[in-house]
């Protein structure tokens, strides 16, 4: 069963900042990673789509790769901003799960003026 | 266009109540997704539509019944709910191949007394 891990849980910078932030997976059989955003009681934003024979993808100030082999992407935010404050889900789309996502438990991210 | 609708914003209900919760999309996709997410949790699948049939039904309890009338929407029944069944519910439309993104809702927030 795929299990999705995001490090860290909760994270506090100053504006200006560069950030990263961690997803694991633990099965590499997937067709692609997403990375979404959710603002408080909203529903998520697309942010990133990598597909499973891509290594990165980016928009703007983000930036996310990945590397299949080890089961792991991350996510940089260049110049952060207080606007960038969210909870940042990591999702995989498995090859033998057929519709579903496997999520991780998110990043919340606050970004201090 | 990438928007998803869903009507109610907010919905309170007693658990004697019978309600539906609405999802709307026009950008042509024929996989439709409802989730549930409580607090500071990932969303979880419930139910999936490929093709306005139901493909996947996560074990949800049968007080949530789903119907897809058409392509175009998605509604989900609601009855004899219980109070833990309060979240947010969150409908999702995207392409049944698996390389695709997912595109949210903002969500129905629901209370269930």
């Amino acid at each position: 069963k795929q299990e999705v891990t995001q490090i860290p849980a909760a994270l506090s910078v100053p504006e200006g900042e560069n950030l990263v932030l961690n997803c694991s997976f633990t099965d590499s059989a997937i067709y692609n990673l997403q990375w979404f955003r959710q603002d408080p009681g909203k529903g998520l934003t697309s942010l990133l789509l990598i597909q499973s024979s891509q290594r990165e993808q980016t928009s703007g100030r983000l930036n996310a790769s990945l590397d299949k082999s080890s089961g792991r992407s991350t996510l940089y935010i260049a110049a952060s901003q207080p606007g960038d404050s969210a909870t940042y889900l990591c999702a995989v789309r498995g090859r033998t799960s057929g519709s579903r996502l496997t999520f991780g438990e998110g990043t919340q991210l606050t970004v201090n003026p | 266009d990438t928007e998803v609708t869903q009507t109610p914003k907010h919905l309170v209900m007693g658990m004697t109540n019978k309600k539906s919760l609405k999802c709307e999309q026009h950008m042509g996709h024929r996989a439709m997704y409802w989730y549930k997410q409580k607090a500071k949790k990932p969303p979880e699948l419930m139910f999936v539509y490929s093709y306005e049939k139901l493909s996947i039904n996560e074990s949800v309890p049968s007080r949530f019944s789903p119907e897809c009338p058409n392509s175009s929407l998605l509604n989900l029944h609601l009855h004899a709910l219980q109070p833990e069944d309060s979240a947010l519910y969150l409908c999702a439309a995207g392409a049944p191949l698996s390389t695709d993104t997912q595109y949210f809702g903002p969500g129905t927030r629901l209370t269930v007394l």
